[in-house]
C-alpha cells in the first residue's frame, strides 16, 4: 500500500539549528499535515497544507506543499530545548478524502 | 473544548483478559478515527468511523480485535483475548467535515499486555 518515507530518521542538532525534514510519497496527495508528538502525549497538528505550493509558518515553523503534489518539508528556525520530540509528516491521498497516511517520524533531539 | 478524550490512560492485564479502551470525540466531529502505535511499526490506523459507521476496518489486525461507535460522542476498541503483541499506545482520534478534515488526537492508552 501506500507509504510516505519522512527523512532523517533522527537528527542532533545545537540549540539555535535551523531543522530541515520532509517527506515524499509514491502517490499524489490533496493533504499534508505536520504533527509532533512529545513523550507520553498524542500527535499534535502543527501545520496543516491543502494546495500545491502553499507555504505556511507557525511561529518558527514553516512548512511547504511541494508543487507536485507529492512531497512536503517542514523547517523549523533557531530551535529551542522544547522543540524536542517526534515529528511526523501525513497525507491524505486523492480520492480518499478520510483515511491519512504518517510517515515514521522524525526524531529531534537538542544538545545543549 | 476538551479535545479527544481517552480512557483509561494506563491499562496492565493479563494475557487472555478482555481490554476495552473507550473514547470520547470533539463535540461535532464526525469521524473518529483508532490508531495503534509501536516502535517497531510506528502509527498505524486501525479503524474510521464516519457519522458512527465503520467505513475501513482494514486495519484491524485480526479477529480479536472489534470496534464500535453506538453515537456520536463515544467509541470502544476491544481486545478479546489479549496478548502480549497487543502492547502498544492506542490513540483515538476525530475529524469534522468539509475539505479541511484535520485530524485531532487523544492522548493514548498505554496497554500493558504480561
Amino acid at each position: 500500500g501506500q507509504q510516505l518515507n519522512q527523512s532523517p530518521q533522527s537528527m542532533f542538532i545545537q540549540e539555535g539549528e535551523d531543522v530541515s525534514m520532509n517527506c515524499t510519497s509514491s502517490s499524489i496527495f490533496n493533504t499534508w499535515l505536520w504533527y509532533k508528538q512529545e513523550p507520553g502525549e498524542g500527535p499534535v497538528l502543527l501545520i496543516a497544507l491543502y494546495k500545491a505550493g502553499e507555504l505556511t509558518s507557525n511561529g518558527r515553523l514553516t512548512a511547504q506543499f511541494g508543487i507536485t503534489r507529492k512531497d512536503s518539508f517542514l523547517n523549523i528556525s533557531a530551535s529551542i530545548p522544547s522543540d524536542v520530540g517526534i515529528y511526523f509528516c501525513a497525507g491524505r491521498e486523492m480520492n480518499r478524502d478520510d483515511k491519512i497516511i504518517f510517515g515514521k517520524g522524525t526524531r529531534l533531539h537538542i544538545l545543549p | 473544548d476538551a479535545g479527544v478524550i481517552q480512557s483509561p490512560r494506563h491499562e496492565v492485564t493479563e494475557m487472555g483478559q478482555e481490554v476495552t479502551l473507550r473514547c470520547k470525540p470533539i463535540s461535532g466531529h464526525n469521524s473518529l478515527f483508532w490508531y495503534r502505535q509501536t516502535m517497531m511499526r510506528g502509527l498505524e490506523l486501525l479503524i474510521y468511523f464516519n457519522n458512527n459507521v465503520p467505513i475501513d476496518d482494514s486495519g484491524m489486525p485480526e479477529d480479536r480485535f472489534s470496534a464500535k461507535m453506538p453515537n456520536a460522542s463515544f467509541s470502544t476498541l476491544k481486545i478479546q483475548p489479549s496478548e502480549p503483541r497487543d502492547s502498544a499506545v492506542y490513540f483515538c482520534a476525530s475529524s469534522a467535515t468539509g475539505h479541511e478534515k484535520t485530524q485531532y488526537f487523544g492522548p493514548g492508552t498505554r496497554l500493558l499486555v504480561l
